[in-house]
This record gives C-alpha cells, structure tokens and sequence, in this order.
C-alpha cells in the first residue's frame, strides 16, 4: 500500500534542477507531496487529483501520471531551502486513507 | 487560525510501561491520521478517523495499540505495553474533509522507550 519514491537521495549544487518520482501498484485517485525538514512536522507543497494535472508555485510543480500510477515532482533552479526529505502520500481509488512512500532526502549546497 | 496541537512533545518510558499521546485537531476537521515516523522512515499510517468513526486501522498493532476520537474532536492513542521497537516519533494529523484535501501535521510526540 505503500508508494516507492525514487531516487532515496540526491544532492545538489545552488541551482541545479532535481526530480522525485513516486509510483504506486495500485490505481490513485490522489498524490500529495510534503516536505520535512530535520525535527520538524512535514509541510504540505501541493496535491494532485486529476489524472495529467500539473501544478506549481515558486520553483516547485508536480505532474500526476493516473494511467501510469505515478507522480514526479520537480525542483527548478535548487535554492538550499529547499533541502529536507520529500514524502509523496497517496490515496487510491475506492479507498479513503493516506499513506505516505519511504522518502526522498534532498540536500542543496552553495 | 490554531494548527493541531500534540502533546507530550517527549517522553520517555521503561520497556512494558504504558503511555499515551494526546492530539487535538484543527477545528472543523472532519478527518484525523495517527502515524508513526521511525528515525529515516516515510510517516507510516496506524489509524485514520472520520469524525469519530474508524476509516482504516489495518496497520495499527491491536494487540498493544488502541486509539479513540472522543465525540469527533480530540483523540487519544494509547500503547500498552510498550516494546523497544516502538520508538519513533508518533504524528497527527487532520484534514477538512479526509480524501482529496490537505492534511496538517502537528509537532509529534518523539517517544523513546528504554
């Protein structure tokens, strides 16, 4: 029930562009993205409901595969705010509960 | 607006002692999710309530793990007795209408058990 993300790390320079995939074996009807900075809650970024949509604020959009049960999210020109770990939660279709992938920690150097 | 409040925010206890967590939701949030968050781990779902109705609990450990939602509001979540292997920081969270909205986490119980 669980998602899988992908990559499980990554680093990056200031700058550099990055993307975290999430896929599911089971049909979604939802995918949610956070992110989760050391001893802190994680922080909601954006959720996807359609199949094909994308969504984005700042530097950061998402797009939401349905037929492929995936989802990748992208990091555009990295900031080292952006630096945490990134979860994808899904919720599958016919089912009412959020589950959350193994996530994916990002870290951005000057 | 108030976000969800946890507490305690730590707490240690000796292995086979009970302990409890308690969570207060967001007003108006229909929907609340108790997950447990081993160190380098994705949140891992134990129980998720729809007002005070159980939605999902096919991962919480029945054995040593009940949780209630008193009156569609606040809840508790509760281990007895407790195993070494319980470690790890327990999460609430809520969501205005469960499927399809976003859910807040609050600050988590990081508990440790010795």
């Amino acid at each position: 029930q669980q998602p899988v993300q992908s990559p499980q790390a990554v680093i990056l320079r200031e700058g550099e562009d990055a993307v975290i995939n999430c896929s599911s074996s089971k049909a979604l009807y939802s995918v949610h993205w956070y992110r989760q900075k050391h001893g802190e809650a994680p922080v909601f970024l954006m959720i996807l409901l359609k199949g094909g949509e994308q969504k984005g604020h700042d530097k950061i959009s998402a797009s939401f595969n349905e037929k492929k049960q995936q989802s990748s999210l992208y990091l555009t020109a990295s900031q080292l705010s952006y630096s945490g770990t990134y979860f994808c939660g899904t919720e599958r279709t016919g089912a009412n509960n959020l589950f959350f992938g193994t996530g994916t920690r990002l870290t951005v150097i000057p | 607006e108030a976000g969800v409040a946890q507490s305690p925010r730590y707490k240690i206890i000796e292995k086979r002692q009970s302990v409890a967590f308690w969570c207060n939701p967001i007003s108006g949030h229909a929907t609340l999710y108790w997950y447990q968050q081993i160190l380098g781990q994705g949140p891992k779902l134990l129980i998720q309530f729809q007002n005070n109705g159980v939605v999902d609990d096919s991962q919480l450990p029945k054995d040593r793990f009940s949780a209630e939602r008193l009156k569609g509001v606040d809840s508790t979540l509760k281990i007895q007795p407790a195993k070494l292997e319980d470690s790890a920081v327990y999460l609430c969270a809520s969501s205005l209408a469960g499927r399809g909205t976003e859910a807040f986490f609050g600050q988590g119980t990081r508990l440790t058990v010795v």
